[in-house]
């Protein structure tokens, strides 16, 4: 398996609060990904990383932050949580362009 | 139009069958195609990759592109239950920074 660890695993908020979701990878991959996935949406991308401080924005960014200060580290904050934030946040990576992604197991978020 | 779109499910078959998994795709840009396998309250695991059109047989499982028809296609012969998961396609182009764009998936079940 592909040395992904998302923390935490689950994770429960009220609405309103700052919530940071925590994505480090052993593999020294430059590319990072933080997707959301719900029912009938599939995978969306958040937010990416193309390297230390470089990262862009995915599709549904709106209300979400990254910042990558190592390679190792990729983090995503929730500003402000609302309900409609409340998801399974998965992780990806890959080594180089056009490869394929490996995925961590996903942070389950409820915000009440 | 999405960009890649998949047939929605859920597909329940009898243990032994050959099940058909297909994608279609808007962007003639891409080249590279992946099939991931997703069991419940897991994170998507690489299934299969090719890249551009053609055939690719991995065991039980056969990837095919069209790239002509911007289709793809994923076979399981004698399906067993432990194939009960949920299937999506991505896909991706060249260049720098790309992003993989995934189908919403399909939830596969396999009846003993």
């Amino acid at each position: 398996d592909a040395g992904i660890t998302q923390s935490p695993r689950h994770k429960v908020t009220e609405t309103g609060t700052p919530v940071t979701l925590r994505c480090h990878q052993t593999e020294n991959h430059r590319y990072m990904y933080w997707y959301r996935q719900d029912p009938g949406h599939g995978l969306r991308l958040i937010h990416y990383s193309y390297g230390v401080k470089d990262t862009d924005k995915g599709e549904v960014s709106d209300g979400y932050s990254v910042s990558r200060s190592k390679t190792e580290d990729f983090l995503l904050t929730l500003e402000s949580a609302t309900s409609s934030q409340t998801s399974v946040y998965f992780c990806a990576i890959r080594g180089g362009m056009n490869t394929e992604a490996f995925f961590g197991q996903g942070t389950r978020l409820t915000v009440v | 139009q999405k960009e890649v779109e998949q047939d929605p499910g859920p597909l329940s078959v009898p243990e032994g069958a050959i099940v058909s998994l297909n994608c279609t795709y808007s962007n003639s840009a891409f080249q590279y195609f992946m099939w991931y396998r997703q069991y419940s309250r897991k994170g998507p695991e690489l299934l299969m990759y090719t890249y551009s059109s053609g055939n690719k047989e991995d065991g039980r499982f056969t990837a095919q592109v069209d790239k002509s028809s911007k289709y793809i296609s994923l076979f399981i012969r004698d399906s067993q239950p432990s194939d009960s998961a949920t299937y999506l396609c991505a896909m991706d182009r060249p260049g720098a920074n790309s992003k993989l764009t995934f189908g919403k998936g399909i939830t596969l079940s396999v009846r003993p």
